[in-house]
């Protein structure tokens, strides 16, 4: 079964400092990958997906995320982040017709 | 263009009572799905339905139900609740077609809490 980890449940990052969000999966094929962004008491949006193709994909909000096949990742990534920022960030896998396989999530706090 | 409604908003709920959640798209996707968010675990999958009249289940059915009687509603039913039903419930949906896959859709949720 598929799986995804992110090793990190707390960030904090000063506004205007670079970002990155780790995530790894687990599937035996070739992934549907997903970062989706929320916000407190909001539901889910999608930043950027992966289905096939280049490997840096470029997502809304000036995020964009790395597929790296040999590691397993896909990494999110952030030039300079802003205090609109701060959220909860879910990586997703797609493991057939049965949903979404989420990561446990990373919360990104914003310094000032 | 609503996409997925959920409803109610926010229920709070007697152990041991009766409760649907309701979900309904717009878009007329053919898969839906629902899941519950539980802090420190984040989403997880509770059932699924690929075409109208055909459910299946994910990582956590257990105390749940669902029906897929058209295309639009997706209705998740909680038999007998239990506190540890207490979650935030997020109805998703995507146009699920030949197999090719394309990104959920989400509703805003429903934040049920079990006493």
């Amino acid at each position: 079964a598929q799986s995804v980890t992110q090793p990190d449940i707390h960030i904090t990052v000063s506004e205007g400092a670079s970002l990155e969000l780790r995530c790894n999966y687990s599937y035996g094929a070739t992934p549907y990958l997903f970062w989706y962004v929320q916000s407190p008491g909001q539901g889910l949006q999608l930043l950027l997906k992966y289905f096939s193709g280049d490997t840096l994909v470029q997502g809304i909000k000036g995020f964009e995320a790395e597929f790296k096949r040999s590691q397993s990742s896909f990494n999110l990534r952030k030039p300079s982040v802003h205090w609109s920022d701060a959220a909860e960030y879910f990586c997703a896998v797609v493991g057939g017709a049965d949903g979404l396989t989420f990561g446990k999530g990373t919360h990104l706090i914003i310094q000032p | 263009i609503a996409g997925i409604t959920q409803a109610p908003t926010s229920q709070i709920l007697a152990a041991g009572r009766r409760m649907t959640l309701r979900c309904t798209q717009d878009m007329r996707h053919n898969a839906m799905y629902w899941y519950r968010q539980d802090l420190g675990l984040g989403l997880r999958l509770i059932h699924y339905s690929n075409t109208a009249g055909t459910t299946g289940k994910g990582e956590v059915p257990d105390g749940y139900s669902v029906s897929r009687a058209n295309t639009d509603d997706f209705p998740l039913t909680l038999a007998s609740a239990v506190p540890s039903q207490t979650s935030v419930y997020f109805c998703a949906s995507t146009p699920l077609l030949a197999g090719i896959y394309n990104e959920q859709f989400f509703g805003p949720g429903t934040r049920l809490t079990v006493l």
